[in-house]
């Protein structure tokens, strides 16, 4: 059964600070991996999409890493701003063909920056 | 493009009642919807899939007859709470799938604003 872990559960920085969110998974037979963001009551905005044939994506000041043989990805993201402040999830899927299109979700992040 | 949305984005119902949630794709086609809940701190946790002129796959443990999900369109899928329970409360988050030609990757998964359900 996939499991997705994400460390730390909250993270407080001051503005401008570059920082790392961290998600690991137990199951490195993955379809491909996403990334979000939700604002408090809010639904998810997708971040970014890492295929399980990539090693990474970039999206302006967020750069997504996949190590799919170690089961982790990490999300960094440059000179962050209060704006950023929010909870990040990460989720992975099973391979195709025939996995279930069911994303697995981690409990998430919770960020604040700081002005 | 992309656009997924919810309504009603909050509803409050007494016990007892049934409550209806549509959620739309709005630019695209999507011949898979996912509903999802969310409980407070928790991750987010499929309940169906839902597929355009079929019956929905449940996940294990959750009840079909308490929560009724009809796709009757490319663009609408609705999930209805059948007599609501104050433990039934929760944040329900609908996702649309893009297919081939669609924005976004392939395959990627869309999500609405969620819906806030509280019962009495």
């Amino acid at each position: 059964k996939q499991e997705v872990t994400q460390i730390p559960a909250a993270l407080s920085v001051p503005e401008g600070e570059n920082l790392v969110l961290n998600c690991s998974f137990t199951d490195s037979a993955i379809y491909n991996l996403q990334w979000f963001r939700q604002d408090p009551g809010k639904g998810l905005t997708s971040l970014l999409l890492i295929q399980s044939s990539q090693r990474e994506q970039t999206s302006g000041r967020l750069n997504a890493s996949l190590d799919k043989s170690s089961g982790r990805s990490t999300l960094y993201i440059a000179a962050s701003q209060p704006g950023d402040s929010a909870t990040y999830l990460c989720a992975v899927r099973p391979p195709l063909p025939g996995g279930s299109e069911k994303l697995v979700f981690g409990k998430g992040t919770k960020l604040t920056v700081n002005p | 493009g992309a656009v997924v949305s919810q309504h009603p984005s909050r509803v409050i119902c007494k016990s007892g009642t049934s409550v209806k949630i549509e959620c739309r794709s709005l630019d695209f086609q999507a011949t898979t919807m996912f509903w999802y809940r969310q409980f407070p701190k928790q991750s987010l946790m499929l309940m169906a899939t839902s597929n355009e002129g079929s019956k929905a796959t449940y996940e294990q443990g959750v009840e079909k007859d308490k929560f009724l999900i009809n796709h009757a369109s490319l663009t609408l899928s609705t999930l209805t709470v059948t007599s609501a329970h104050p433990e039934d409360s929760s944040f329900y988050i609908c996702s649309a799938r893009v297919g081939a030609g669609g924005p976004g990757a392939y395959n990627e998964q869309f999500f609405g604003p969620g819906t806030r359900l509280t019962v009495l």
